[in-house]
């Protein structure tokens, strides 16, 4: 089956500054890559997605690139936010009915 | 109800207890899903469901069952709590052919 790495576990970032989450899967045939943003007893919140199809995608400060000969994919969060504060969770899952794998999230803490 | 309702909130168990955690969804999603989530291990797929009466097994079922009578619940059974079903619990939904999932709130269960 499918195995999602995430680097790094805990990530702290100055105010305004980039922050950067990497995930690795391990199957090929995974086309659908989301990341979701987990605060303080909430549950997980899908935040962007993209597909294999595509190699990067941009939402306002959000953005995700997506490199499927290495197999690997990444959130970027620019000028960030005391609100961008909380746990990010990358995952992959392949064609049809096939279920999301999750990484192991990474802890993200914005120094004001 | 907008979204997911899980419940209880939260619960203390005693171990060799019977429980169940409920979900219900009221966007007509035919998929849905219970994932364990504990500290460092990310999210864990324990039961999943494709349709209303089908269910398939996750990553980590043992110790779990799941029914899914109808489109809008999927309760999820304990049959004989042990300590290491210590976890917080989410479930989740989604669209067919849709990849983006919904979660609830979370039950945070205690097995002592």
């Amino acid at each position: 089956g499918e195995n999602v790495e995430q680097h790094p576990s805990t990530l702290s970032v100055q105010e305004g500054d980039s922050a950067v989450i990497k995930c690795t899967y391990s199957d090929s045939a995974s086309n659908y890559f989301p990341w979701y943003k987990q605060e303080l007893g909430k549950g997980p919140q899908l935040i962007i997605d993209i597909r294999s199809n595509v190699g990067e995608k941009k939402d306002q400060r959000i953005a995700v690139t997506l490199n499927k000969t290495a197999k690997h994919f990444s959130l970027h969060i620019t000028e960030t936010q005391p609100e961008d504060s909380a746990v990010y969770f990358c995952a992959a899952s392949g064609f049809g009915n096939e279920k999301l794998t999750f990484g192991t999230g990474t802890r993200l803490t914005i120094i004001p | 109800i907008a979204g997911i309702t899980q419940a209880p909130t939260s619960q203390i168990l005693a171990a060799g207890r019977r429980m169940t955690l409920r979900c219900t969804q009221d966007m007509r999603h035919n998929a849905m899903y219970w994932y364990r989530q504990d500290l460092g291990l990310g999210l864990r797929l324990i039961h999943y469901s494709n349709t209303a009466g089908t269910t398939g097994k996750g990553e980590v079922p043992d110790g779990y069952s799941v029914s899914r009578a109808n489109t809008d619940d999927f309760p999820l059974t304990l049959a004989s709590a042990v300590p290491s079903q210590t976890s917080v619990y989410f479930c989740a939904s989604s669209r067919d052919g849709d990849y983006g999932y919904t979660f609830g709130s979370g039950t945070r269960l205690t097995v002592v």
